[in-house]
This record gives C-alpha cells, sequence and structure tokens, in this order.
C-alpha cells in the first residue's frame, strides 16, 4: 500500500453538476498531484499543489480547481461536468517537489472513477 | 501527435519469456524517465526510474533509455504470471511529479 487514500471510490453524475474528489496523502507529504486517466489512456496531469500553492498546471480548463490543505489532504473540484470528464481520478503525493536530484518520488493513490451521464 | 507513443498491446507471452516493453517520444527536454505498473481498478506502481541515458537493473526488471534515438525500453525476464498488468511509461524534464505518460501497454503472461 502507498498510504495515499482517494474518495469516494466510485462516483455518477449528471452533465452540468458538480464534483469535489477527495484525497489523503501521507503525512509529511507535502506535494500532491492530479491526474486524470481516460479509459484505455495513460494518466494526464491535470495540476500540482506544493505546500497549499498551485505550482503547475496542465492543458486543462479553468473549471478543473485544487485546493491542499495542512493536515495533507486536498481536493479536486471539477464544475460544469461534460461527459468527456468521465475517467479515473488519480492523485499522488510526494515528500518534495521529486526533483531529479532528489530521491524522492510519487505514491499514487487507487483513484476514484467518475462517469457523467 | 502525442509526446509519447506506447504501443497498447495487448501484448500475450508464456511463462519464463523475456518481455520487451517500449515508448518513444518527441519532446528533447525529457532526461526523467520512469515505468509504473497498474493493476485493474488500481493505482499506478513504480517500478523503476532512470535518468538520462544509460542501463538500469533491478532484479528481473531492466530499464534503458537511448536519448539520441528517443527511445526506452522496459525488459521484464522471467515473466510470471503476476507480472500481467498494464505498463506505463512517464517522463519529464525536470521533476518526477509532473509526467508525461504514454497510453500504457496491457502484458498477459499465461501459464
Amino acid at each position: 500500500e502507498t498510504g495515499v487514500t482517494q474518495s469516494p471510490t466510485h462516483l455518477i453524475k449528471t452533465r452540468g453538476q458538480q464534483v469535489t474528489l477527495r484525497c489523503s496523502s501521507q503525512s509529511g507529504h507535502n506535494t500532491v498531484s492530479w491526474y486524470q486517466q481516460a479509459l484505455g489512456q495513460g494518466p494526464q496531469f491535470i495540476f500540482q499543489y506544493y505546500r497549499e500553492e498551485e505550482n503547475g498546471r496542465g492543458n486543462f480548463p479553468p473549471r478543473f480547481s485544487g485546493l491542499q490543505f495542512p493536515n495533507y489532504s486536498s481536493e479536486l473540484n471539477v464544475n460544469a461536468l461534460e461527459l468527456d470528464d468521465s475517467a479515473l481520478y488519480l492523485c499522488a503525493s510526494s515528500p518534495g517537489l521529486a526533483l531529479i536530484t532528489s530521491t524522492d518520488t510519487q505514491y499514487f493513490g487507487p483513484g476514484t472513477r467518475l462517469t457523467v451521464l | 501527435q502525442k509526446e509519447v507513443e506506447q504501443d497498447p498491446g495487448p501484448l500475450s507471452v508464456p511463462e519464463g519469456a523475456i518481455v520487451s516493453l517500449n515508448c518513444t517520444y518527441s519532446n528533447s527536454a525529457f532526461q526523467y524517465f520512469m515505468w509504473y505498473r497498474q493493476y485493474s481498478r488500481k493505482g499506478p506502481e513504480l517500478l523503476m526510474y532512470t535518468y538520462s541515458s544509460g542501463n538500469k537493473e533491478d532484479g528481473r526488471f531492466t530499464a534503458q533509455v537511448d536519448k539520441s534515438s528517443k527511445y526506452i525500453s522496459l525488459f521484464i525476464r522471467d515473466s510470471q504470471p503476476s507480472d500481467s498488468a498494464t505498463y506505463l511509461c512517464a517522463m519529464s524534464p525536470g521533476t518526477a511529479s509532473k509526467l508525461t505518460f504514454g497510453t500504457g501497454t496491457r502484458l498477459q503472461v499465461t501459464l
């Protein structure tokens, strides 16, 4: 086990609704990254938070937003859901920024499966 | 064209075979290369990581990076049914946490 948990496991929403997904990182992990994995595809980087500040964003619209809290938990919020948002949403945590000069790396949670109808 | 290309498979091999998994990429800034294994209904699990070109071995797994060809490989020796999973390559210019992934190759090791 990686020590990273996500909730809920599965979620069904309808188009236009809003959703909040949650992630709990290992204690001491100051960095959390969120990825979207569509069926049959590799994960795509959404954004990263380091010490509660956004630290980089992938090619996702502003309706994808996030928060990171001091207790090593974080949220991914998606507004105005679209059918194409149906995917597995993964969070991954690491102690630092997992730069190539360090040996730390990131650990993935099991994901939340979101279905948009 | 995607930055990282990976054959989705499926790849089916008999137990004990040597498996070769590959990715090509187009971004010459990538320096950090990783292989993840993902079982069904689970998150990706890090198998190997390498920095720049060269080989790295860990047990039955060997990772190779050829930056001149923009080509990376993962070899699995003495494959086992428990190796059946999707294998994802991932890479980054300078951090192991903002990764660009391939689509993943589904591997099935049969008895």
